[in-house]
This record gives C-alpha cells, structure tokens and sequence, in this order.
C-alpha cells in the first residue's frame, strides 16, 4: 500500500541551527501537508500545500518556516534559526484532493538542544 | 474558533469489551470528520473519513457515527482485542476556511488487557 515517507526520523540540532525535514508524499496525490505535535499535546496544523504554492497555513508557520517542492516527489519542511521550543514530531501528510482522506507519514522527532 | 474535544483521555477495558469513543466539536459547519489511530511515537493511520452529508462509516470491527448538528462523533469498537491499545485521536475539516487544515483533539488513550 503507497504511504508517505519521511526522513530523518530522528534529528538532534543546536539551537539557531537551520533544519530541512524531508517528505515523499503518495504518488498521485495533490495536497501535501505539514502538522507537528509537541509531546503531549495536539497535533497542530502548520501549512498546506498545493499546485506548488502555499493554500493555507497557520499562525505557528511565520517566517522561520518555509515549505518546497524541489521536485516530483519531494516536499520539504525548512526551519530557519531553530529554537528549544521548536523540539517537536513533524508530521508530513497528502491527500489525493480536497475532502480525502489524508494519510500521515511515520514523523520526524527533532530535538533542538 | 473550532475546538475539538474528547472524552475520556483514557479508557481501560478487558479484551473481549465492546466500547464507544466521543468526539465533540463546537462549531458544526465541517466539512469532513476523520478518526486517526496513533501508537506511541509513531505516525497516525487514518481509520475512517466521513463526509458532513454522512451520517456513519463502518470499517471491519469499527463503526465511526457523525451528529453534525449537535457536534458530535462517536467510534465503536466492537470486541476490543490487545491490538487495539493505541491513542485514537479525531479531527475535523471545518467549512468556513478556504483550506483543508485538519483540527484534532488530544485523543483517547485506550489500554485493552488479555
């Protein structure tokens, strides 16, 4: 069954440091996504992605963040100067269209020290 | 502003139970509600999607209920099995944004003992 892959899965980074996570959404899908979830609590919505620009995105994604897809397959998550409470799972999402089901990849845990 | 309630955070029950999992949310206009399973530091797998126009979704021992008026979700387990320990977390599509951001809950946290 096609999935979403994401790496690294873990990720240790100095505060300040910039961080780039890595996404390959399902093939036929259109929409892409990132959330996050800090350790114990929800998982929030950051940014959604389609025909290569930005659809919607949240107050937590400000200009530290950015988003792009270099290619066919890839979609990235950027995070410029990292802070400690930047230390979260980031999950990739896509979905085939609006109103899908959207299928989540396995996350990237990025620990900022 | 869209909140996405559920109740209880945790829920114990022998293997063998049947069991029912709430989902509230305080602002009806949605445009699909969708429940997630997620294991301890792992991803989340989708279970079940269910549009605003549908009333439930049923998948294997699952059954997903949707009150889109009263603003509420229920998923059934039917004979819970060990497997199923996990976190399901629900989350809803809200109407009113041009976007398809999802807005969760914290989730129920669900233990089944052998």
């Amino acid at each position: 069954e096609p999935e979403v892959t994401q790496t690294p899965s873990h990720q240790v980074t100095q505060m300040g440091q910039e961080v780039i996570l890595r996404c390959v959404p399902i093939s036929n899908h259109l929409y892409f996504y990132w959330y996050r979830q800090i350790l114990g609590q929800k998982v929030e919505f950051l940014v959604s992605f389609y025909n290569n620009e930005i659809s919607e995105k949240s107050e937590i994604f400000d200009d530290q963040f950015s988003v792009e897809r270099p290619d066919g397959s890839n979609f990235t998550l950027k995070i410029r100067s990292t802070k400690l409470e930047d230390s979260a799972m980031y999950f990739c999402a896509s979905s085939r269209d609006e109103g899908n089901t959207i299928y989540f990849g396995e996350g990237s845990w990025l620990t900022v020290v | 502003k869209q909140e996405v309630t559920q109740i209880p955070a945790a829920l114990s029950v022998p293997e063998g139970e049947n069991l029912v999992l709430n989902c509230s949310f305080t602002d009806s206009a949605i445009y699909n509600l969708q429940w997630f399973r997620q294991d301890p530091g792992k991803g989340l797998t989708s279970l079940l999607l269910i549009q605003s126009s549908q009333r439930e979704q049923t998948s294997g021992r699952l059954n997903a209920s949707l009150d889109k008026s009263s603003g509420r979700s229920t998923l059934y387990i039917a004979a819970s099995q060990p497997g199923d320990s996990a976190t399901y977390l629900c989350a809803v599509t809200p109407a009113n944004q041009a976007g398809t951001a999802l807005i969760f809950g914290k989730g129920t946290t669900l233990s089944v003992s052998s």
